[in-house]
């Protein structure tokens, strides 16, 4: 399983982009990168999947260069309700029920 | 659609009992995972049931069960209980689709998590 590395934490203000990396320098080639963001006592909620180059969705853009070894959330003009707990994942889309999350990105976005 | 539910929200239990907790996924879904999360460790994987085998499982000792029926309903047990599993158990259900040469993505819904309190 790719191991994931992300920032502990990061602050941010209302109506600012917030980009949040996370390194996987493992990367195997079946696998697909997928964030989701956790409020406390809440169960994870997925937010983008992608495998390579730029996905977007409705609540955020997922950037992944060439050589997939990072990807960067992007959580476009944030508000206070984005505070969270934001995890990468790495997974073999067949396997990917044995997901190891990491700490996960503690967001704190400030008026 | 229904999300996944699971029951009971909250449980207050004392050392050495047992706790059956239960999952039912989203309708239509066959995988159903597990998941321990504590302050102090984070979100630590349990294990994996697809179609009612054990597919994964992650480093619990074995008073951590579980089960997968039929209709994709799951159940975790742990037995003699410790005051270190209190944590929130989350259960997260996904649709595992087998192609062939198409790549197949999956994604874990998780329901809401049963609060356990061990006193």
């Amino acid at each position: 399983l790719a191991k994931t590395t992300q920032p502990i934490s990061m602050d941010s203000y209302e109506g600012q982009e917030v980009n949040i990396t996370c390194s996987h320098n493992n990367i195997a080639t079946n696998d697909y990168i997928t964030w989701y963001q956790q409020f406390p006592s809440q169960g994870p909620r997925f937010i983008i999947q992608g495998y390579k180059t730029k996905v977007t969705n409705e609540v955020a853009s997922l950037f992944i260069p060439a050589d997939r070894k990072s990807s960067t959330l992007s959580l476009p003009r944030v508000s206070l309700s984005d505070t969270a707990v934001y995890y990468c994942l790495v997974g073999d889309q067949y396997n990917n029920n044995d997901m190891r999350f990491g700490a996960g990105t503690r967001l704190t976005v400030k008026p | 659609k229904a999300g996944v539910t699971q029951t009971p929200r909250y449980l207050i239990k004392t050392r050495g009992q047992q706790v059956t907790l239960s999952c039912s996924p989203i309708s239509g879904h066959r995988s159903v995972s597990w998941y321990q999360q504590t302050p102090g460790q984070g979100l630590q994987f349990l294990f994996e049931y697809f179609s009612e085998t054990q597919r994964n499982k992650g480093n619990f000792p074995g008073r951590f069960s579980g089960r997968q029926f039929s209709n994709s309903r799951s159940e975790m047990n742990v037995s003699t209980l410790e005051l270190g599993d209190s944590a929130l158990y989350l259960c997260a259900s996904s649709f595992l689709v087998s192609g062939t040469g198409i790549l197949s993505v999956n994604t874990q819904y998780f329901g809401p998590g049963t609060r356990l309190t061990v006193l």
